[in-house]
């Protein structure tokens, strides 16, 4: 079964600081793969993507995301945080029915001052 | 016109009424989805709708009623709510070839009294 690991439920870095959230994922095929970051209240908005091609993917914000497809990761990273990067963070899959996408449990990121 | 709108942002409603959420995108997508989110925990899918037809229904319960007046609009008809239906309802749009990722709205805010 399809399935997106996120193993982190909370971290907390300081400000200036670098960042990585994990991201596993379970799925058979090539996936497409997707981190979006949520505020509170908010909707979700889209980092990056990956399809195909280069294995390093930049995003939106100075967020980058590597595809490991021997380690079936798609971890996201920043090198340097600003405290209004605090949100909860959600790495996804596209399954193989009809565009349904599959969420990790998410990742709530703090930044300390 | 990069947006989803929703409306209304917030909704209170009682177990024994009707209300209806809207959600609207210019973008010319022709897949649209409503997801539900709990706090603290990943969306959930509801339905998708490709080329205006229902494609799937995550076993929602019928007291969740979707239509798809046209391309543009999507609606979901609430009735007889519990208030475990209490949530953050989204909706997203996307091209139905889906890999490009979802474009999400802000959520309306539901509360089940």
């Amino acid at each position: 079964a399809q399935s997106v690991t996120q193993p982190d439920i909370h971290i907390t870095v300081s400000e200036g600081a670098s960042l990585e959230l994990r991201c596993n994922y379970s799925y058979g095929a090539t996936p497409y793969l997707f981190w979006y970051v949520q505020s509170p209240g908010q909707g979700l908005q889209l980092l990056l993507k990956y399809f195909s091609g280069d294995t390093l993917v930049q995003g939106i914000k100075g967020f980058e995301a590597e595809f490991k497809r021997s380690q079936s990761s798609f971890n996201l990273r920043k090198p340097s945080v600003h405290w209004s990067d605090a949100a909860e963070y959600f790495c996804a899959v596209l399954g193989n029915q009809g565009g349904k996408l599959i969420f990790g449990q998410g990742t709530e990121l703090s930044v300390k001052p | 016109d990069t947006e989803v709108t929703q409306t209304p942002k917030h909704l209170v409603m009682g177990m024994t009424n009707k209300k209806s959420l809207k959600c609207e995108q210019h973008m010319g997508h022709r897949a649209m989805y409503w997801y539900k989110q709990k706090a603290k925990k990943p969306p959930e899918l509801m339905f998708v709708y490709s080329y205006e037809k229902l494609s799937i229904n995550e076993s929602v319960p019928s007291r969740f009623s979707p239509e798809c007046p046209n391309s543009s609009l999507l609606n979901l008809h609430l009735h007889a709510l519990q208030p475990e239906d209490s949530a953050l309802y989204l909706c997203a749009s996307s091209q139905p070839q889906q890999n490009y990722g979802y474009t999400f709205g802000s959520g309306t805010r539901l509360t089940v009294v």
